[in-house]
């Protein structure tokens, strides 16, 4: 069964303060890894899709990096407009379980403080 | 701009009492899924579809349906909610492609539905 799992469950910034959030998976056979960021009351917004280990993504302030057990989400010099929540999600390759969909893990809820 | 559209944002039933969220989508996306999401949880998925073939998480409750009328719409209906079905209920659309790969999901801004 696919697992992933996110660290830290919540994490607090001063603004300026970079910071990195891990998501370790375990997938038969990794298709691709998803982060997306959610804002409260609100549904998940894409981010990032890393397919293959050594590869890095960047994004404004965001820079999403993989390997073949994890991958981080690099925040550099916060600002309290990246407060939200991160989610990781991972693809398995297709399997005879009528498709490949995403497993997600539990997200960190990233506070930046002005 | 193509986006994913639900409605209502927020909805309000008594236990017991049927009701039905929709989806609808301008991406033109073949693929369309229903997820609950509770409380600093992770989207828990229900089901999708690929076009109009439904395809059934194994552990979604049958007080669960779903509809996909066209390509642009789908409905989430819950037959009889209990307090246990209050939560946020998010739509989300990909395009599957040859393989039967399925890319990145696009999702709605959710529903919220509190059962009393």
């Amino acid at each position: 069964e696919d697992q992933v799992t996110q660290s830290p469950e919540a994490l607090r910034l001063q603004e300026g303060e970079s910071s990195s959030l891990n998501c370790s998976y375990t997938v038969s056979g990794l298709r691709g890894l998803f982060w997306y960021r959610q804002d409260p009351g609100k549904g998940p917004e894409f981010l990032f899709t890393l397919y293959s280990a050594g590869e890095e993504k960047e994004k404004e302030r965001l820079k999403a990096t993989l390997t073949k057990k994890e991958s981080f989400l690099h925040i550099t010099a916060p600002k309290p407009e990246d407060s939200a929540t991160y989610l990781c999600a991972v693809q398995p390759f297709l399997n005879n379980n009528a498709g490949n969909m995403l497993t997600f893990g539990g997200g960190t809820r990233l506070m930046v403080k002005p | 701009d193509a986006m994913v559209i639900q409605n209502p944002r927020y909805q309000v039933t008594q236990f017991g009492k049927p009701v039905t969220l929709s989806c609808s989508q301008t991406l033109n996306h073949n693929v369309m899924y229903w997820y609950q999401q509770k409380s600093s949880q992770a989207p828990k998925l229900l089901f999708h579809y690929y076009d109009k073939d439904f395809n059934n998480e194994a552990d979604t409750p049958d007080n669960f349906q779903s509809r996909r009328p066209n390509t642009s719409f789908c409905f989430l209906d819950i037959r009889s909610p209990g307090l246990g079905d209050a939560a946020m209920y998010l739509c989300a659309t990909s395009r599957r492609t040859g393989g039967e790969v399925y890319n990145e999901q696009f999702f709605g801004p959710g529903t919220r539905l509190t059962v009393l």
